[in-house]
């Protein structure tokens, strides 16, 4: 098993419509996490941190923690041709003191 | 502008041969990491430094090297026991908490080294 597990994708979702990634990870005891953007052949940005259980909103992006259930997600309202990017996914690991990355869901947004 | 800047840009390297790749940051963070990134692939930690004068390993640091000299930089060596270096590498710095890295890492714009 895979300490931060995404989907790859593609996920393709029409223009306007809400785009949900999703993410598990393997350690109980982080309590960091993390949502990149990455364009293609660019370098990561960060999108969102989320420490507690629950959502936590920004603009149109929506981040999720269920920290029992060890799964974070990331909604896209109203999603946009410019939101198409890969979505890194990204855990603080406490026992090796280092965050982590998923490899990434790949998003399309479909005009 | 507050930052991390890498150069170059894009880099060739020889069979045989040695090259640093440049990461600076005036951001004021004490930990920085160098990453690995394949085609397709995610991120891989190659090493890591939370203070000056100080690094760890990552998961794939053999045919690489470190040093933390100075606050700000943070330079990388692929040497020539890195049989297959043609990569894309990011070099990102955080803040550090107690000490814990669990804060947000931010990137610089990457360098693609390729083998000629």
């Amino acid at each position: 098993q895979k300490e931060v597990e995404q989907n790859s994708g593609p996920l393709s979702v029409p223009e306007g419509a809400i785009a949900s990634l999703n993410c598990t990870y393997s350690d109980r005891v982080s309590q960091s996490f993390f949502w990149y953007r990455q364009y293609s052949g660019k370098s990561p940005e960060l999108i969102m941190s989320i420490y507690s259980n629950g959502d936590k909103e920004d603009g149109r992006f929506t981040a999720q923690l269920n920290k029992a259930s060890q799964y974070v997600s990331l909604l896209i309202r109203d999603s946009q041709p410019s939101d198409s990017a890969t979505y890194l996914c990204a855990v603080f690991k406490s026992s090796a003191s280092k965050i982590i990355f998923g490899s990434g869901t790949r998003l399309s947004i479909r005009p | 502008d507050g930052g991390i800047t890498q150069s170059p840009k894009y880099l060739f390297r020889k069979e045989g041969q040695n090259v640093t790749l440049s990461c600076e940051q005036n951001l004021n963070h004490d930990a920085m990491y160098w990453y690995r990134q394949d085609p397709g692939q995610g991120l891989r930690l190659i090493y890591y430094s939370q203070i000056v004068n100080d690094f760890q390993k990552g998961d794939i640091a053999e045919g690489y090297s470190v040093s933390r000299e100075k606050k700000e930089s943070f330079p990388l060596t692929v040497t020539s026991a890195q049989k297959n270096p043609t990569a894309f590498y990011l070099c990102a710095s955080s803040i550090v908490v107690g000490s814990y890295s669990n804060q947000p890492q931010h990137f610089g714009d990457g360098t693609r080294l390729s083998i000629l």
